[in-house]
């Protein structure tokens, strides 16, 4: 079946740190690949996403690529804020699928 | 500029009662879910409708009914709730089932004692 699996949190930075969030996935077919963003007492917000190979999906600073190869879709960010605070979950759509395999997330802790 | 309105935001239930959680987009989405959010165990799909007049189940069904009322509202309910069903709840909305990221809610925080 379909999977997420993400690292382990908390993760824990300084501001202007480098952020990389890993991510690894098991699917059948050729899966889309999400990463959510949540923010403390609030629902999930789309941060970025790709649909095939290769893509590479960004937004307010933030970087994914869909590597095939070694079936992950890692997070990163050149240099963090601390309203970056929040827990961040990776997501696959299977084309086979019907709804959003979420990963366990991981909570992202910036410091000033 | 709503998007997916859930009520109620808090409940607190004793173990048997009944409750029904509320869920309504204004996106024209074809496409419902509801999900919950235990702490070290992410997001689990309980219910979904693919499209207006459909629902099936997903993950962890269990305890729970859904109802589709029409294209803009998915109801979930707890018909005897029981402890194990303290959770965070949301409800996202999408276009449709592949491919379309998800508008979610801000989430139900329901206690059951």
């Amino acid at each position: 079946g379909n999977s997420v699996t993400q690292m382990e949190g908390p993760v824990t930075l300084s501001e202007e740190a480098f952020l990389t969030i890993n991510c690894t996935y098991t699917a059948t077919g050729y899966p889309s690949l999400f990463w959510y963003v949540q923010y403390p007492g609030e629902g999930l917000q789309l941060l970025l996403k790709a649909t095939k190979a290769d893509d590479k999906g960004s937004n307010k600073g933030f970087e994914a690529t869909y590597r095939k190869e070694t079936t992950s879709f890692h997070l990163e960010k050149g240099s963090v804020q601390v309203s970056d605070s929040a827990v961040y979950f990776c997501a696959l759509n299977s084309n086979s699928g019907y709804a959003l395999n979420f990963g366990k997330g991981t909570s992202l802790l910036v410091t000033p | 500029n709503a998007g997916v309105t859930q009520t109620p935001k808090f409940q607190v239930l004793k173990t048997g009662q009944s409750m029904t959680l509320q869920c309504a987009q204004d996106m024209n989405h074809n496409s419902m879910y509801w999900y919950r959010q235990d702490p070290g165990m992410g997001l689990r799909l309980i219910y979904y409708s693919a499209s207006e007049g459909t629902t099936d189940k997903g993950e962890v069904p269990n305890g729970y009914n859904v109802s589709r009322l029409n294209k803009r509202e998915f109801s979930l309910r707890l018909e005897s709730a029981a402890p194990s069903q303290t959770s965070v709840y949301f409800c996202a909305s999408s276009k449709g089932t592949e491919n379309y990221g998800y508008t979610f809610g801000s989430g139900t925080r329901l206690t059951v004692v």
